[in-house]
C-alpha cells in the first residue's frame, strides 16, 4: 500500500498570504496524484488531478506540482473561503489511498 | 449535472451488516461507476472500493472480506454492504463518482461526491 504523508499537519496563515502544502509518497506514483479541499460539514471537492491539472471551476490561485514521490499544492493568495482541510490522493496503485490531511487555518 | 445521494440505516448494531444505497440522478448510470469512501469523525478519508455498472469491483484489501458492492441499473442505484461491523466502522460514508471534464472521464479521481451519511455502530 502506498502511504501518503502530508506536511505540515496545520498551516496558520493570514488572508492574502501564499500557502504551500506538501504530499510525499512512500513510492513513486508518477503523476497520478490529486488534491481535495474539505470544509467543515461538507464532502471533499476535487481541486487538482494528475498532479497539476485544475478541475473544472477551480480558481487559478490553486496550482499543483511535482512528480514521482514529492508533490505540492500552492494557493497563491489565500481567500477567506480557502481555509479548510486539504487531502492528497493517489491512483497509481491499489488500494487507492489518501494522505492524512493538512489544515489551513486563519492566523 | 450528475448528483449522488446516499441513504440507509444510520444506526447499526455491532456484528450486524451495514447497508447503504447510492442513488444517481441527472444521468443514466450505464457505463458509470461508483466508489465508496468513508471518514471517521475528525479523521481522514479511507477508500472502501468501487463498482462499475457492469458489475466489476475492486475492494480495499483491508475491508475486502467484509465488503459487497452491487448495482441496480433499473433504479440508477449502487449499494454497499459491510458485514460484521464494529465501532471502528462508525464513520460518514460517501458515494462518489469519477471525475469527467468536457472530453474525458478519469477513473479514480473522485467527483462528484454525495453529501455523505453518518453511520454509527452501537448497541
Amino acid at each position: 500500500e502506498i502511504v501518503l504523508t502530508q506536511s505540515p499537519a496545520t498551516l496558520s496563515l493570514s488572508p492574502g498570504e501564499r500557502a504551500t502544502l506538501s504530499c510525499r509518497a512512500s513510492q513513486s506514483v508518477s503523476s497520478y496524484l490529486a488534491w481535495y479541499q474539505q470544509k467543515p460539514g461538507q464532502a471533499p471537492r476535487l481541486l487538482i488531478y494528475d498532479a497539476s491539472n485544475r478541475a473544472t471551476g477551480i480558481p487559478a490561485r490553486f496550482s499543483g506540482g511535482g512528480s514521482e514521490t514529492e508533490f505540492t499544492l500552492s494557493i497563491s493568495s489565500l481567500e477567506p473561503e480557502d481555509f479548510a482541510v486539504y487531502y492528497c490522493q493517489q491512483r497509481s496503485n491499489w488500494p487507492l489511498t489518501f494522505g492524512g490531511g493538512t489544515k489551513v487555518e486563519i492566523k | 449535472q450528475v448528483q449522488l445521494q446516499e441513504s440507509g440505516s444510520g444506526l447499526v448494531k455491532p456484528s450486524e451488516t451495514l447497508s447503504l444505497t447510492c442513488t444517481v440522478s441527472g444521468d443514466s448510470i450505464n457505463s458509470y461507476y461508483c466508489s465508496w469512501i468513508r471518514q471517521p469523525a475528525g479523521k481522514g478519508l479511507e477508500w472502501i472500493g468501487r463498482i462499475y455498472t457492469g458489475g466489476r469491483t475492486n475492494y480495499n484489501p483491508s475491508l475486502k472480506s467484509r465488503v459487497t458492492m452491487s448495482v441496480d441499473t433499473s433504479k440508477n442505484q449502487f449499494s454497499l454492504k459491510l458485514s460484521s461491523v464494529t465501532a471502528a466502522d462508525t464513520a460518514v460514508y460517501y458515494c462518489v463518482g469519477r471525475y469527467c471534464d468536457s472530453t474525458t472521464c478519469f477513473d479514480n479521481w473522485f467527483d462528484p461526491w454525495g453529501q455523505g451519511i453518518l453511520v454509527t455502530v452501537s448497541s
